[in-house]
């Protein structure tokens, strides 16, 4: 079964470096997404992302965030100069289409120390 | 989108139905109702979607009302595996983004 997949599983970072963690979604899919999830707290999305651009994005999502598709297969979320509060799981989606279901990768967990 | 209530937590016994119920009382024509759910820390995982109809498939059934305003995920015979935070979401027909609420802890026991 075809599936997200999502590099490293976990990433240690020290405040302030910049941090690039990465996806590769599911391969006929067109809209792609990134989501995250502080430790005990709900699943937030942060950006949406079709045709080589944002299509949506939270107010999370600041300049310090940026997307990228740098080839036909990987998706890349970049975080500038990373905040302790930046610490969090990151789940990339994938879906085929508009309205169809996503499909969410294991997640990376990112702390910032 | 609309907003969701769902119980925060219910325990359910292995081999039984487990039935998750959901309020979307403002839900408009155009948004769908879909279940997905999280094991411990892993990505959400998708379960089933519905507009109007009740849907099956080899997961679960949804069981949507004639007005919409509610819906009830039923997961015909829990294991152990199907321990998780279950989330209901309303979501708009022209929306790509899911909006994730509290959802409710399911906690199945032998």
């Amino acid at each position: 079964e075809p599936e997200v997949t999502q590099t490293p599983s976990h990433q240690v970072t020290q405040m302030g470096q910049e941090v690039i963690l990465r996806c590769v979604p599911i391969s006929n899919h067109l809209y792609f997404y990134w989501y995250r999830q502080i430790l005990g707290q709900k699943v937030e999305f942060l950006v949406s992302f079709y045709n080589n651009e944002i299509s949506e994005k939270s107010e999370i999502f600041d300049d310090q965030f940026s997307v990228e598709r740098p080839d036909g297969s990987n998706f890349t979320l970049k975080i500038r100069s990373t905040k302790l509060e930046d610490s969090a799981m990151y789940f990339c989606a994938s879906s085929e289409a508009l309205n169809t279901e996503a499909f969410f990768g294991q997640g990376t967990r990112l702390t910032v120390v | 989108d609309a907003k969701t209530t769902q119980p925060p937590s219910m325990d359910c016994a292995e081999g039984r139905a487990a039935n998750l119920p959901c309020n979307h009382s403002t839900i408009s024509g155009n948004e769908y109702v879909y279940w997905y759910r999280q094991i411990h820390s892993q990505g959400p995982q998708y379960i089933i979607h519905g507009l109007k109809n009740n849907e099956t498939n080899e997961m679960a059934s949804l069981i949507i009302t004639e007005d919409r305003k509610s819906s009830t995920l039923i997961l015909p015979h829990a294991t152990l595996r199907d321990t998780a935070v279950y989330y209901c979401i309303v979501f708009k027909a022209a929306g790509n983004k899911l909006t994730f609420g509290g959802g409710t802890r399911v906690l199945v026991k032998p």
